[in-house]
């Protein structure tokens, strides 16, 4: 089993470009999630899933959209860059939405200049 | 509002060494508090999960205790080796709710030969 896998692991935008970033799990998880994490913070929820066809806001949605067409892939879209998303994304998914762990993919870098 | 302190925010010990990292927390009503270990360049790995009824848990050298009253928790690590040279991060659970996740900023451990 692969896991939870993120393409891409990095990438360069200039302001106002659009792009997609994706992730997939073949845990068959119902729960998929994605994070930001910047610099001396925690991991701030951007986006979560709890299921095929469902998505809802977390705690820094603005600027971000998602989708969630197929079980095991959590598209997470920026559709005009700003530097302020600069960060590292992480994807998570879980079994189940309260003591089940969350399995974390390995983390996209992107950098909006 | 819903926090998680940990302390410190960087450590560096010799290898073989032990060492405790601090957890302190206002998140209410408590669900649940884990550790995560975050190697550089990659996602946050589970280490450790307890609920409000446990105590105290371990996995392999990681020792984590959780005081529900104080609302504190710590991570020892006995016997510390090179591989432990990574991001360790509190983690909290405030109620049911798949949302409700608390990141702490993490310490940063380094162990030297």
């Amino acid at each position: 089993n692969a896991g939870v896998t993120q393409t891409p692991k990095f990438r360069v935008l200039k302001t106002g470009q659009s792009m997609t970033l994706l992730c997939a799990q073949d845990m068959n998880h119902e729960y998929m999630y994605w994070y930001r994490q910047d610099p001396g913070m925690g991991l701030r929820l951007i986006h979560y899933s709890v299921g095929e066809g469902t998505t809802a806001k977390g705690e820094v949605p603005d600027g971000y959209n998602v989708s969630r067409l197929k079980k095991q892939n959590f598209l997470l879209g920026l559709e005009s860059a700003a530097p302020s998303q600069t960060s590292v994304y992480f994807c998570a998914s879980s079994y189940d939405g309260v003591l089940d762990e969350q399995f974390f993919g390995p983390g996209t870098r992107l950098t909006v200049l | 509002k819903n926090q998680v302190e940990q302390n410190p925010q960087s450590l560096i010990i010799l290898e073989g060494k032990n060492c405790t990292l601090q957890c302190n927390y206002t998140v209410s009503p408590f669900s649940n508090l884990r550790w995560y270990k975050q190697d550089t360049g990659r996602g946050p790995v589970s280490l450790t999960i307890m609920t409000f009824s446990e105590n105290t848990k371990s996995n392999g050298r990681y020792t984590a205790t959780l005081d529900a009253d104080t609302k504190q928790s710590s991570l020892h690590i006995t016997a510390s080796q090179l591989s432990d040279s990574a991001s360790y991060i509190c983690v909290v659970s405030g109620n049911t709710g798949r949302r409700a996740l608390t990141f702490g900023s993490g310490t940063r451990l380094q162990v030297q030969p």
